[in-house]
């Protein structure tokens, strides 16, 4: 089955203690982004990948790192959480000649 | 810096009226937009996706189109159903290659189709 995959999906942390979220996509696609939601916020992007090796910031990139050694992984750090990161991330992909997104389950992320 | 916004933000409609979602960018150089579900603590799912070339795409009951001159895009679901409940999003993709991978997204439309 054709999917997004993302790991965990629920996580209670402390502030300051490092964490990554996974990100796999079994498609062969090319483009991969991480997103954020928040109540009266919607959707912002943080950070999204053309291809392996190739990545850039989308509107919110403060606090946290990406990096996309595989075609299918595209993992979030964030190397010292605070409660302002406590959200609902999600991942998505696409092959590089539609971009039509097709998006993970979500991770409900809370920092204490 | 392109804005999308979405109106009206919740919309409530009895079962078998068509719904009509709307959507506004500001800036009319953009790559293509898609139209998402979203169902309460879900993921994204896509509807419907039209590239910048194209006026409109229709998958059964559901018509987009696109006009981006004016910056906007319509959802139309033709003679709803309970199921349709959900929120509705719209995303569109920057169209100059200084911003190739970005997306904005609108903040949603909330509807709820009642029996």
């Amino acid at each position: 089955e054709a999917q997004v995959t993302q790991n965990p999906r629920y996580l209670i942390t402390v502030t300051g203690k490092k964490l990554t979220v996974t990100c796999s996509q079994n498609m062969n696609h090319e483009y991969m982004s991480w997103y954020r939601q928040d109540p009266g916020l919607g959707l912002r992007q943080i950070y999204y990948s053309m291809n392996v090796e190739v990545t850039d910031k989308g509107d919110v990139p403060e606090g946290y790192k990406v990096s996309r050694k595989e075609k299918r992984n595209f993992p979030l750090i964030l190397e010292s959480p605070s409660p302002n990161q406590t959200s609902l991330y999600f991942c998505a992909s696409s092959f590089a000649g539609s971009y039509e997104q097709y998006f993970g389950p979500g991770t409900r992320l809370t920092v204490t | 810096k392109q804005e999308v916004t979405q109106i009206p933000a919740a919309l409530s409609v009895p079962e078998g009226e068509n719904l009509v979602l709307n959507c506004s960018f500001t800036d009319s150089a953009i790559y293509n937009l898609q139209w998402f579900r979203q169902d309460p603590g879900k993921g994204l799912t896509s509807l419907l996706l039209i590239q910048s070339s194209q006026r409109e795409q229709t998958s059964g009951r559901l018509n987009a189109s696109l006009d981006k001159s004016s910056g906007r895009s319509t959802l139309y679901i033709a003679a709803s159903q309970p199921g349709d409940s959900a929120t509705y999003l719209c995303a569109v993709r920057a169209g100059t290659t200084d911003s190739w991978g970005k997306f904005q997204f609108g903040a949603g439309t909330q509807v709820v189709v009642t029996p």
